[in-house]
């Protein structure tokens, strides 16, 4: 099974600020990464695919990178709506594993 | 638009059994497969599996199999979930999303169903 490793777990951050989080697998899966974001008493959303896809409707200060094993998932300037946890998710192999989340906090 | 709701939530004993729906809309049902993910509370996502819509053939992850079967009816574009002797530690959210082929992500997702396994 591929392993995900989101880096941090949380973090604290004020709008506008840009925010970085990082997901690593434990093995090669080009660029089979997907990010979610969770807000409380919400079903996950998509908002990255492929590594570096916006969804359609996601605001474009949210943006992927990555291939083969290091992704980052990077909030250009944090709105209040953003505050939020965020999964990576790889769609490489079977099972479909999530990282464990980051929690972006005020 | 694209919909998927869930079934509301549960409350069960434990050993009790509980069958969850996902009702689709919006799109051909058999053309997306339709995946389960479950969250404990205040923690993260777990892949249950899948279920193809065309065959009806499932595939669970390492630790969903046995109390845990999905099925479809696709005369009414739902999928469902049950889940048999019920544990406390099956206390959760269950989410169903759908998955267009192999290697994309999930676009949509259900509300959620909250099943509460307590004596």
């Amino acid at each position: 099974d591929i392993q995900m490793t989101q880096s941090p777990s949380s973090l604290s951050a004020s709008v506008g600020d840009r925010v970085t989080i990082t997901c690593r697998a434990s093995q090669f899966m080009s660029k089979f990464l997907n990010w979610y974001q969770q807000k409380p008493g919400q079903a996950p959303k998509l908002l990255i695919y492929a590594a570096s896809n916006l969804q359609s409707g996601v605001p474009s200060r949210f943006s992927g990178s990555g291939a083969g094993t290091d992704f980052t998932l990077t909030i250009s300037s944090l709105q209040p709506e953003d505050f939020a946890t965020y999964y990576c998710q790889q769609s490489y192999s079977a099972p479909r594993t999530f990282g464990q989340g980051t929690k972006v906090e005020v | 638009q694209v919909q998927l709701v869930q079934s509301g939530s549960e409350l069960k004993k434990p050993g009790a059994s509980v069958k969850l729906s996902c009702k689709a809309s919006g799109y051909t049902f058999t053309s997306y497969a339709i995946n389960w993910v479950r969250q404990a509370p205040g923690q993260g996502l777990e892949w249950m599996g899948w279920i193809d819509t065309n065959t009806g053939d499932p595939s669970y992850a390492q630790g969903f199999t046995g109390r845990f079967v999905f099925s479809l009816d696709t005369s009414v574009s739902t999928a469902y979930l049950q889940i048999s002797s019920l544990k406390a530690e099956d206390t959760a959210i269950y989410y169903c999303a759908r998955l267009y082929s192999p290697g994309n992500p999930f676009d949509f997702w259900g509300q959620g169903s909250l099943v509460t396994v307590s004596s």
